[in-house]
């Protein structure tokens, strides 16, 4: 019982470089996310989809885009990474279509921008 | 602006002690209030959640207390153990749309032996 799969789970990135966190869920869940989480920020809403085929915008989604590729799976990418994106990074998926309040997490990615 | 403010940011408590960590809001349309528990390198894994319309519930060691009137919420750790030194947020939900759900800035919790 997989529920959410990120990769990776490290990554080290000049300024400057791209990169393309993935994210996977087995639990038929409609709706995925992106989040960032920073020390005394709490988690932070970068992008969202609420269904297959729509991608939102959450709070602070400059320097990101993402791809909901297919109802799993919901990517996350850095064109040009900067270090004030240096974060962990947190895909969570929710089972209700619109409506967040259970959010299932993967285990994060932590992501260093020097 | 933060819709879900929580405190404090960190806490130390003995093992049995009872840490409290308290949550409070502006917006009277949040109808659904969860608390999650992160573990050092795991993701947020949710808790116990709470409806406006109940001023208590519990699971196991752990109670939520909401004061709707106050738009304050808290939780609550019975016996505390040195394994529920985690990380803990509270959090609110709006009522429409996929982006309706707001995060506290978490509190750091260390169960000391």
């Amino acid at each position: 019982n997989a529920g959410v799969t990120q990769t990776p789970k490290f990554q080290v990135l000049k300024t400057g470089q791209s990169m393309t966190l993935q994210c996977a869920q087995d639990m038929n869940h409609n709706s995925m996310y992106w989040y960032r989480q920073d020390p005394g920020m709490g988690l932070r809403l970068i992008y969202y989809s609420a269904s297959e085929g729509t991608t939102d915008k959450g709070e602070v989604p400059n320097g990101y885009n993402v791809s909901r590729l297919n109802k799993r799976e919901f990517s996350l990418r850095l064109e040009s990474a900067a270090p004030s994106q240096t974060s962990v990074y947190f895909c969570a998926s929710s089972p209700v279509r619109g409506l967040a309040g259970e959010l299932f997490f993967g285990e994060g990615s932590r992501l260093t921008v020097l | 602006q933060q819709q879900v403010k929580q405190s404090p940011q960190s806490l130390i408590v003995q093992k049995g002690g009872i840490p409290i960590i308290n949550c409070a809001y502006e917006n009277t349309a949040f109808d659904y209030f969860p608390w999650y528990q992160q573990f050092p390198g795991k993701g947020p894994a949710l808790l116990i959640a709470i409806r406006p319309d109940v001023s208590e519930k519990k699971e196991g060691r752990f109670t939520i207390s909401f004061n709707k009137s106050a738009k304050q919420f808290s939780l609550h750790i019975m016996d505390s153990q040195p394994g529920d030194s985690a990380t803990y947020f509270c959090a609110a939900r709006g009522q429409t749309g996929a982006n309706n759900l707001f995060f506290g800035t978490g509190t750091r919790l260390t169960v000391i032996p």
